[in-house]
């Protein structure tokens, strides 16, 4: 499957201030990079489609102003939360769509989780 | 939009005993199911998927049965291990992006 890396694991950060992250996909060029958000014991909640060189499509509900994403190459995505509160806490992660020899198997990096004094 | 309702929520279990895990889906256009596995802290890592052309795959002790009549899918761990404690999630897609379930917190005692 694909080699997916996201940086950084863990980040604390103090409300008002910006948290970027990182994701990388390391074995091939990724045009879809997609972000989700994962409360405590819930779900996947996806937040936005991330495509290399154009704006990021953004779900129902999602600020985009709040979180940024850039994918400004084919094996890097970034999301940036702006001016962060502590109801921004929490544990996000990057995925990356297969290629075309695993269709649209959908490969996670190991998560970012973010807390916001 | 698709929905997919996961069952159980949490299902505790010996060692060596075997696990199910089922899922329903509610869009009939959907045509590929995955099972992902995350361990505390950590991403979803896909342990198993299954495409609508196909009724049931197996991977070692993993397998995946779909029925797509009845819009359900099941994912089978046959001879248990602590290490398979984790959470499961089930998904669908179809021509879009995935729909997970809630998940399924599976606790394997020794």
């Amino acid at each position: 499957g694909a080699v997916v890396s996201q940086h950084p694991s863990r980040v604390i950060c103090k409300s008002g201030t910006s948290v970027k992250i990182e994701c990388r996909s390391l074995d091939f060029q990724a045009t879809t990079m997609f972000w989700y958000r994962q409360f405590p014991k819930q779900s996947l909640m996806l937040m936005a489609t991330s495509n290399e060189g154009s704006k990021a499509t953004y779900e129902q509900g999602v600020e985009k102003d709040k979180f940024l994403i850039n994918h400004a190459s084919l094996t890097l995505s970034t999301l940036t939360v702006t001016s962060a509160h502590p109801e921004d806490s929490s544990f996000y992660i990057c995925s990356v769509r297969g290629t075309v020899y695993s269709g649209e198997k959908l490969f996670f990096g190991s998560g970012t989780q973010l807390s916001v004094l | 939009g698709e929905n997919v309702e996961q069952h159980p929520s949490t299902l505790s279990v010996q060692e060596g005993d075997s696990a199910v895990i089922k899922c329903t889906y509610s869009d009939s256009a959907s045509n590929y199911f995955p099972w992902y596995k995350q361990e505390l802290g950590k991403g979803p890592q896909l342990i198993i998927d299954i495409r609508s052309n196909v009724g049931e795959k197996k991977d070692q002790r993993i397998a995946v049965t779909l029925n797509k009549t009845a819009k359900h899918f099941s994912l089978h761990i046959t001879e248990t291990q602590p290490e398979d404690s984790a959470v499961y999630f089930c998904a669908a897609s179809g021509y879009s992006t995935l729909t997970f379930g809630k998940g399924t917190m599976l606790l394997v005692s020794p």
